[in-house]
């Protein structure tokens, strides 16, 4: 079976900070995906960011970077310079069966973000 | 581009009651997904297709039906609805080939269903 799990079920950020929201998963495939979707208030399902498992350097999208650490199976976010926009949920998933859309997708984090 | 698009947008259902959501897509993608969220969750997959007259469960398919004619649309049947199955739904698309291409997902905005 594969699970993934955020432990931080809120979490908060002063404008301009920086945070990172933390995400394990647990997967038997040698070849998978890692994805942080934000969802804000509109619904909208959002790509942040992914990585491919085989890689062993960490993506990074302007503000937003992972820290990927295949052998503790950890995968977290952090977000630089955070602004009022980034207030959102923000999931953890993790892709399988050779597809990158059939998802497996953590509880999820809020972040607020203080101006 | 359009992308996924979803109606209606949002349902209030009876119990018993039956409904189709729908979805299209005009990327050509390939694969397309059916989600459910549910409050303080993640998505969980329903439904899920590979191309044109082929699908496959996902985790939750209980009480739910889907077929798909043609690459750009992927209704999703809900039959006898019920109270459990109150939740956000999600359509979803992406590309996916073998040692070569592929695209992520891309959701559609969400139906909010509720069964009373």
């Amino acid at each position: 079976a594969q699970t993934v799990t955020q432990s931080q079920p809120e979490m908060s950020v002063q404008e301009a900070e920086t945070v990172t929201l933390s995400c394990t998963y647990d997967t038997s495939e040698s070849d998978y995906y890692l994805f942080w979707y934000k969802q804000p208030p509109s619904r909208q399902m959002i790509l942040v960011i992914r990585q491919e498992a085989y890689k062993q350097q960490n993506a990074t999208e302007n503000r937003f970077s992972v820290n990927f650490q295949k052998a503790a199976k950890s995968f977290s976010l952090k977000i630089s310079d955070s602004q009022l926009g980034d207030a959102a949920m923000y999931f953890c998933a993790l892709s399988y069966g050779g597809s990158q859309g059939n998802l497996i997708f953590g509880k999820g984090t809020k972040l607020s973000v203080k101006p | 581009n359009a992308g996924v698009t979803q109606t209606p947008k949002f349902r209030i259902l009876k119990i018993g009651q039956s409904m189709t959501l729908q979805c299209t897509q005009d990327m050509n993608h390939n694969y397309m997904y059916w989600y459910r969220q549910d409050p303080g969750m993640g998505l969980k997959l329903i439904y899920y297709s590979v191309g044109a007259g082929i699908t496959d469960k996902g985790e939750v398919p209980n009480g739910y039906n889907v077929s798909r004619s043609t690459t750009e649309d992927f209704p999703l049947r809900l039959e006898l609805a019920a109270p459990s199955q109150t939740s956000v739904y999600f359509c979803a698309s992406s590309y996916s080939r073998t040692g070569g291409k592929y695209t992520e997902a891309f959701f559609g905005q969400g139906t909010r269903l509720t069964v009373v």
